[in-house]
């Protein structure tokens, strides 16, 4: 059965930093592109960014909102994934989610869906 | 960057009746890369449909995808009481991946 467990979410001052991790089981981390997705409080959902898998030598994409802040990165060793967010905002406030992707990656493009989603980690920013 | 619109925003159905959400998008989605999420409360998000019209793993046959290019439908042909949730429609085919803002199916 594919697992998906976050971690590391928490209360944090604007302009900090926080790492988030996700355990995977239940199938070769290595074999999949991994995806961070949250939602803010009342709100839908916003697609954060994705690390390739090894195939596609673990190249990671960001949305604009989180880019040259955020960094995704991967240990397939440990099964787990990490989100390392510095120079948190408010506006970054948010549940979010590691969710597996499936579909089709090359190194220039990429086609996924997301067929499991962890249950989530609370991310606030506030002074 | 595509951006997603979902309507309508709230359905308020009775068990056994049909569902009808709808997904446009600003611009054509590439081959046909649709997907559509169902969230309950306090819960993730669970996949329900993928490449416009095939169904995830477990969901049952009342669900139906359809549409292409702009214009994406998620039809449930008979409310069961676990369906009330909210849906979200995403597009994968080019980067950023975006989801619409949510339709919401509660109890009338």
């Amino acid at each position: 059965e594919v697992q998906l467990v976050e971690s590391g979410g928490g209360l944090v001052q604007p302009g900090g930093s926080l790492r988030l991790s996700c355990a995977a089981s239940g199938f070769t981390l290595s074999d999949h592109y991994m995806d961070w997705v949250r939602q803010s409080p009342g709100k839908g959902l916003e697609w954060v960014g994705r690390t390739r898998n090894k195939a596609n030598s673990y190249i990671t994409d960001y949305a604009a909102s989180v880019k040259g802040r955020f960094t995704i990165s991967r240990d397939d060793s440990k099964n787990s994934l990490y989100l390392q967010m510095n120079s948190l905002k408010t506006e970054d406030t948010a549940v979010y989610y590691c969710a597996r992707a499936l579909g089709y990656c090359s190194t220039t493009i990429c086609f996924a869906y997301f067929d499991h989603w962890g249950q989530g980690t609370l991310v606030t920013v506030s002074s | 960057e595509i951006v997603l619109t979902q309507s309508p925003g709230t359905l308020s159905l009775s068990p056994g009746e049909r569902a009808t959400l709808s997904c446009r998008a600003s611009q054509s989605v590439s081959s046909s890369y649709l997907a559509w999420y169902q969230q309950k409360p306090g819960q993730a998000p669970r996949l329900v449909m993928y490449d416009v019209s095939s169904r995830a793993t477990g969901i049952p046959d009342r669900f139906s995808g359809s549409g292409s290019g702009t214009d994406f439908t998620l039809t449930i042909s008979r409310l069961e009481p676990e369906d009330f949730a909210v849906y979200y429609c995403q597009q994968y085919g080019s980067s950023p991946w975006a989801f619409g803002q949510g339709t919401k199916v509660e109890i009338k």
